[in-house]
Order: structure tokens, then C-alpha cells, then sequence
């Protein structure tokens, strides 16, 4: 079993729909939770992060954490055709870029 | 653009062979981690430098050796390849080792190995 599990889809929605993509993980000594988003041919850049549990906003982006349940989500609300990219979670147990243990990474398509 | 350069972009070599992928980090970056990105595996973290020494090691193959070197570029070595090597190196960069560090990831080298 893997550390982190995340459906790789593909996710198709209409333009303007809330997106819900989520991951589970397995070793509870993860502390920071993370979102990359990889467009076509590029590499993945930082979209949000997450101490602990809690929630985070960020425009029409919000990332959850759920330690008890071991289960971390990204939400897109309003969604437009440029967000459709491939949406990784990464979480570490230290801060920073070491160590980052990624999801399949889901691949999401913004239908207009 | 993340201003990670990779070089090349492409690179198609035989089973057996030895190859080198170069990564020059953002300007003032002395952190460089390399990871591997495969359809089967997803992305891997292999390995990170932080100002010439060795700072972080995952699953990285014997086979595979990375360096950094004085001007901070680093390169990634693989040796003996196989069809399973095949995939995408990201290189990525931050400032710093530790905490509040956001990394930078290249675009990217993609092998196949034939």
C-alpha cells in the first residue's frame, strides 16, 4: 500500500463548478500538506500548503486537513478552462522540499 | 518560468548505458532536490544537495549518483540504465534547507531508455 493515495481520474467538469480532489495517507507522522498543480509538459509548481490540521483559503482555492481522519482536500470554486492541469498532494514530515511524498496526482479538465 | 534550468529537455539512450542530467538552480539557491516522476510511481524524491554537501537521500538507485557542485549546478548520473529508468528527472530549488522553504521545480528531463 501506498504512503499517499489519490485518484488519478481523469475529472471532467464544466466551467464554473466547485472541484472537491482529495488524498489519503497512511504514516500519521506527516505534518505538512501541500498541493502542486502540473500543466502539460511543465513542472509541478506550489499551489498551497498546510500545517497541520485546519483549513486554508487562498483566492478561489481552499485546502483541508483532517489528521484524525488522515485525509487532506483541495477545493477549486468557480473553475475555469486554465485551471485544467494535473493536481498532485505532496506532505512531508519536515518543512521544506526534502522528503515530499507524493499522490498519483489527479488529472482534472475545466470544461467551458 | 520557475528559473530552474534543466538540460537537455529530451534524451533517448540504450539499456545499458550512462547518462548525465544537469540542473542549474534559481539564482542565490543553494538547496537542489532531484526527483523522479514515472506513470507506475508517480513523483519520487532521490535525492537532495544543499551547498555542495549531500543533505537528504530517498529512493535512490545504486546505480544513480548525483553531485553538486562550487558554482551550485548540480548533475544527476545514471548508469547501466534500463527500460524502467524511463521517466521524467525534475530538479527542483529553494533558498534554503529547513523550514520556509518553497522549492522550485524545472521542467524537467525526459529519458527513454530503449
Amino acid at each position: 500500500q501506498k504512503e499517499v493515495e489519490q485518484d488519478p481520474g481523469p475529472l471532467s467538469v464544466p466551467e464554473g463548478a466547485i472541484v472537491s480532489l482529495n488524498c489519503t495517507y497512511s504514516n500519521s507522522a506527516f505534518q505538512y500538506f501541500m498541493w502542486y498543480r502540473q500543466y502539460s509538459r511543465k513542472g509541478p509548481e506550489l499551489l498551497m500548503y498546510t500545517y497541520s490540521s485546519g483549513n486554508k483559503e487562498d483566492g478561489r482555492f481552499t485546502a483541508q486537513v483532517d489528521k484524525s481522519s488522515k485525509y487532506i482536500s483541495l477545493f477549486i470554486r468557480d473553475s475555469q478552462p486554465s485551471d485544467s492541469a494535473t493536481y498532485l498532494c505532496a506532505m512531508s514530515r519536515i518543512q521544506g522540499a526534502q522528503k515530499l511524498v507524493f499522490g498519483q496526482g489527479t488529472r482534472l479538465t475545466i470544461n467551458p | 518560468d520557475s528559473g530552474v534550468t534543466q538540460t537537455p529537455k529530451h534524451l533517448i539512450t540504450a539499456t545499458g548505458q550512462r547518462v548525465t542530467l544537469r540542473c542549474s538552480p534559481r539564482s542565490g539557491d543553494l538547496s537542489v532536490y532531484w526527483y523522479q516522476q514515472s506513470l507506475d510511481q508517480g513523483l519520487q524524491f532521490l535525492i537532495q544537495y544543499y551547498n555542495g554537501e549531500e543533505r537528504a537521500k530517498g529512493n535512490i538507485l545504486e546505480r544513480f549518483s548525483a553531485q553538486q557542485f562550487p558554482d551550485l549546478h548540480s548533475e544527476l548520473n545514471l548508469s547501466s540504465l534500463e527500460l524502467g529508468d524511463s521517466a521524467l528527472y525534475f530538479c527542483a530549488s529553494s533558498a534554503f534547507s529547513g523550514p520556509d522553504t518553497e522549492a522550485f521545480f524545472g521542467q524537467g528531463t525526459r529519458l527513454t531508455v530503449v
